[in-house]
């Protein structure tokens, strides 16, 4: 099975901008895995921010973006709020198995 | 409004089975594939598996960590998707989501604790 890779942890400053990536162990990863991007939040469900690559939810801040960087998927947030604090997990198609990364504990101080 | 309501968690003993629900309404449920996630206690996500539309055979697929002790199944009349787990291990406790629409919905979660 794949495995998916994101950043353990990552800081950025309240106005500043941070990409978070996810890699895959087969390769670049493309359009054809449909990335996604949740935020989840401390005793909260996870809710999606970007899915398929780069379309945003009705609910997702316009701060927040998607896109194939470098080989890998990227969530760019620009001008971080206090409220974005929070863990990051994205997702990955290979047919009809999905993978998760680990995620990304993004703390915004 | 999408709504995804997961029920049928609770504490189970090693070895025994347990069969989650999830409600949905708000999309054209038929239409779309139905998947199931995990999370163990303070642990990451994983999935655990996922049912496709009818249109497309409603074929089903499982992470390797599941796969013979677990079933997904539909019912495309009453919205429901169905999680069954059989064989249960300790290291099956997890809070439970479903997804839908893809994975652009989630519920709540349902708590799913197994002990000896």
């Amino acid at each position: 099975q794949a495995v998916v890779t994101q950043e353990a942890s990552l800081t950025v400053s309240p106005g500043g901008t941070v990409t978070l990536t996810c890699g895959s162990s087969t390769g670049v990863v493309t359009s054809g895995h449909y990335p996604y991007w949740f935020q989840q939040r401390p005793g909260q469900a996870p809710r999606t921010v970007i899915y398929d690559t780069n379309y945003k939810r009705s609910w997702t801040p316009a701060r927040f973006s998607g896109s194939l960087l470098g080989g890998k998927a990227a969530l760019t947030l620009s001008g971080a709020q206090p409220e974005d604090e929070a863990e990051y997990y994205c997702l990955l198609y290979y047919g009809f198995v999905r993978v998760f990364g680990g995620g990304t504990k993004l703390t915004v101080l | 409004e999408v709504q995804l309501v997961e029920s049928g968690g609770g504490l189970v003993q090693t070895g025994r089975s347990l069969r989650l629900s999830c409600t949905a309404s708000g999309f054209a449920f038929g239409d779309f594939p139905m998947s199931w996630v995990r999370q163990a206690p303070g642990k990451g996500l994983e999935w655990v598996g996922f049912i496709g539309s009818k249109g497309y055979g409603g074929t089903t697929e499982y992470a390797a960590s599941v796969k013979g002790r677990f079933s997904i199944s539909r019912d495309d009349s009453n919205n429901i998707a169905y999680l069954q787990m059989n064989s249960l291990k300790i290291e099956d406790t997890a809070v439970y989501y479903c997804t839908g629409e893809w994975e652009r919905n989630w519920g709540q979660g349902t708590l799913v604790t197994v002990s000896s």
